[in-house]
């Protein structure tokens, strides 16, 4: 049983368009972030929800919007995608007050 | 802020060796520290975790690391290296809003 799914695991784009990424999670969890992983490794958190409210949002584009229609879900929507949004994304989840996360397999997106 | 450094980005040892990788973090409190592997094309895995108590904690797969408050160290080590523990590591401090900040990351690559 996968605790923390993602879809796709890869996904390659063009410049400008517009593509989703969705999370999963089986673990019976009521918070779920994103993070995403450079091309030189570098793990940064992008957001978080707690029982579907955004609770950490970083510096991070508005062309990227999360959304979590309930919480076992958090999707990645990204508008007007750039070249530097070349990265693996990561999803993952916990307990609210716990600090174990469990992630997913990640998403290789590749703009071209 | 919390932060976490790991010096060497890049560690070679020979299988059956052992393996020693280092972690300092920067936190005003006592921290919650964490190491997980990432195996090539994989999702992160908690390897351990410290929370309180005992400063050297047991892992899975026979890691283990040792909090050092005093030299603000959580280094991660395995008294006998396998090839299939070739994988990058990664070094985390839990944040004050629950997130996960992450060091860069040390990759291992296994001689045989």
């Amino acid at each position: 049983d996968t605790a923390v799914s993602q879809t796709p695991k890869y996904l390659v784009t063009q410049m400008g368009n517009d593509k989703s990424i969705k999370c999963e999670q089986n673990l019976g969890h009521d918070t779920m972030y994103w993070y995403k992983q450079d091309s030189k490794k570098f793990l940064k958190i992008m957001f978080s929800y707690n029982n579907k409210e955004l609770i950490i949002n970083e510096t991070v584009p508005n062309r990227f919007s999360p959304k979590s229609p309930d919480k076992a879900h958090l999707n990645l929507h990204i508008n007007s995608l750039e070249l530097g949004d070349s990265a693996v994304y990561f999803c993952a989840s916990s307990v609210l007050g716990s600090y174990e996360q469990y992630f997913g397999p990640g998403t290789r997106l590749t703009v071209t | 802020a919390q932060s976490v450094t790991q010096p060497d980005i890049h560690i070679t040892v020979s299988e059956g060796a052992s393996l020693e990788l280092r972690c300092n973090y920067s936190y005003g409190a006592t921290p919650y520290l964490f190491w997980y592997v990432q195996s090539p094309g994989q999702g992160l895995q908690l390897l351990l975790k410290y929370f309180s108590g005992d400063t050297l904690v047991q892992g899975i797969k026979g890691f283990e690391a040792e909090f050092k408050r005093s030299q603000s160290s959580f280094n991660l080590r395995k008294p006998s290296v396998h090839w299939s523990d070739a994988a990058e590591y990664f070094c985390a401090v839990g944040g004050i809003r629950r997130d996960m900040r992450f060091g860069a990351g040390t990759r291992l690559t296994v001689k045989p």
